[in-house]
């Protein structure tokens, strides 16, 4: 069974720090791994999506990488901004068909100007 | 393109009623999924639809029940409702295909008095 553990829980920083957010899943029997941003009361905004056969994915300040070896996937922010404030969420399949996702609690990230 | 519409935007229901909530899947996109949020357990799997097949299900009790439409738009049911139920309940959107990523909704706010 799936399970999905995101470390730390809660990050705050000033404007322009580059941070880590970091996350581990049991099952590395995956095709990909999506990575998610939610604004408070909001639904989910697609960050990045690597496939098991990508080792890194790329978007604006965002890198994702991901080791299916050791069940581990990390997001890169680099020069963080006030308005990267918001809960970071990954999420790998449950299954192989990839027909639904498991979410670990995620990372609460607040970035003070 | 249009992105993943769910209505209505807020709900509120008293307890034993049913309620139905509506999701219309991105343009091309035949797999449709259902996530409950809580502040207690996180993001949940309800449901998923493919070609108006239902492919995986969740755990959650009998009471929660979902349909798709010839034209991939999927409806999910609550009936005889419990203050327990309060949510989030956001809706995805995919290609259905393994190695596809997941487009989510706003959400759908339920509040049961």
């Amino acid at each position: 069974k799936q399970e999905v553990t995101q470390i730390p829980a809660a990050l705050s920083v000033p404007e322009g720090e580059n941070l880590v957010l970091n996350c581990s899943f049991t099952d590395s029997a995956i095709y990909n791994l999506q990575w998610f941003r939610q604004d408070p009361g909001k639904g989910l905004t697609s960050l990045l999506l690597i496939q098991s056969s990508q080792r890194e994915q790329t978007s604006g300040r965002l890198n994702a990488s991901l080791d299916k070896s050791s069940g581990r996937s990390t997001l890169y922010i680099a020069a963080s901004q006030p308005g990267d404030s918001a809960t970071y969420l990954c999420a790998p399949p449950a299954n192989q068909a990839g027909t639904a996702l498991i979410f670990g609690k995620g990372t609460t990230l607040s970035v003070s100007s | 393109k249009a992105g993943v519409t769910q209505t209505p935007r807020y709900l509120i229901k008293t307890r034993g009623q049913q309620v139905t909530l509506s999701c219309s899947p991105i343009s091309g996109h035949r797999s449709v999924s259902w996530y409950q949020q809580t502040p207690g357990q996180g993001l949940q799997f309800l449901f998923e639809y493919f070609s108006e097949t239902q492919r995986n299900k969740g755990n959650f009790p009998g009471r929660f029940s979902g349909r798709q439409f010839s034209n991939s738009r999927s409806e999910m049911n609550v009936s005889t409702l419990e203050l327990g139920d309060s949510a989030l309940y956001l809706c995805a959107s995919s290609l259905g295909q393994g190695m596809s990523g997941y487009t989510f909704g706003s959400g759908t706010r339920l509040t049961v008095v």
